[in-house]
């Protein structure tokens, strides 16, 4: 079984630039979500994608967009970097709907991704 | 607005002793529970749940106990080693809510030898 994996590891970029992290859910999962943390926070919930499509979006503005491809993978795109967007960016893949261990609320995490913003 | 709250940034205790981490909520509609557990450089991993019919689990040396009507869960750590110093995350999601999940900000246990 693959775990989620997650790409790049770090990242630097300037303010106003554009920024597409990426993920791989792990095997059998159809639901992804990814989250920001900054440091000495928890994670705060972006957005969560299940079938291809949105479904529940935390307080981030639409600058902040994402997809879901047919095999689960996903890609959280930024536009218009501000200083605040460094942050660890993290990936969870769920399932829903099917009978995989731990059911649609357990949430298995990436490493992340370092994004730090210049 | 703060749904998830875990009060106490840092817990130290002796190898051995019992270690407890709390939680508090505000939603009534979370539905369940969860503990993750992170070391650094690493995603947060997944450690224990309940959901909200239920007022106990346990798995081997980790126990969490849910009080609905104070909107309060702990996490117990029995016998705590060396090995479980981490982050620990509390986190609720509602069924309602599409699953969504609600982070708290953490507390830093540290494990004395």
């Amino acid at each position: 079984e693959t775990g989620v994996t997650q790409s790049p590891t770090h990242l630097i970029k300037t303010r106003g630039q554009q920024v597409t992290l990426r993920c791989s859910s792990q095997s059998g999962h159809n639901t992804v979500s990814w989250y920001q943390q900054a440091l000495g926070q928890g994670p705060q919930f972006i957005f969560q994608y299940y079938r291809e499509e949105e479904n529940g979006r935390g307080n981030f503005p639409p600058r902040f967009s994402g997809l879901q491809f047919p095999n689960y993978s996903s890609e959280l795109n930024v536009n218009a970097l501000e200083l605040d967007d460094s942050a660890l960016y993290l990936c969870a893949s769920s399932s829903r709907g099917g009978v995989l261990a731990g059911g649609p609320h357990t949430q298995y995490f990436g490493p992340g991704t370092r994004l730090t913003v210049l | 607005d703060q749904q998830v709250k875990q009060n106490s940034p840092s817990l130290s205790v002796q190898e051995g002793r019992i270690s407890i981490l709390n939680c508090d909520y505000t939603n009534s509609m979370f539905d369940y529970f969860l503990w993750y557990k992170k070391y650094p450089a690493e995603g947060p991993t997944f450690l224990i749940s309940i959901s909200s019919i239920k007022d106990k689990n346990e798995d081997g040396r980790f126990t969490v106990f849910l009080n609905k009507s104070a909107k309060h869960l702990s996490l117990h750590i029995v016998p705590s080693q060396p090995g479980d110093s981490a982050v620990y995350f509390c986190a609720a999601s509602a069924r309602t809510g599409g699953f969504k999940t609600i982070f708290g900000a953490g507390t830093r246990l540290f494990v004395k030898a």
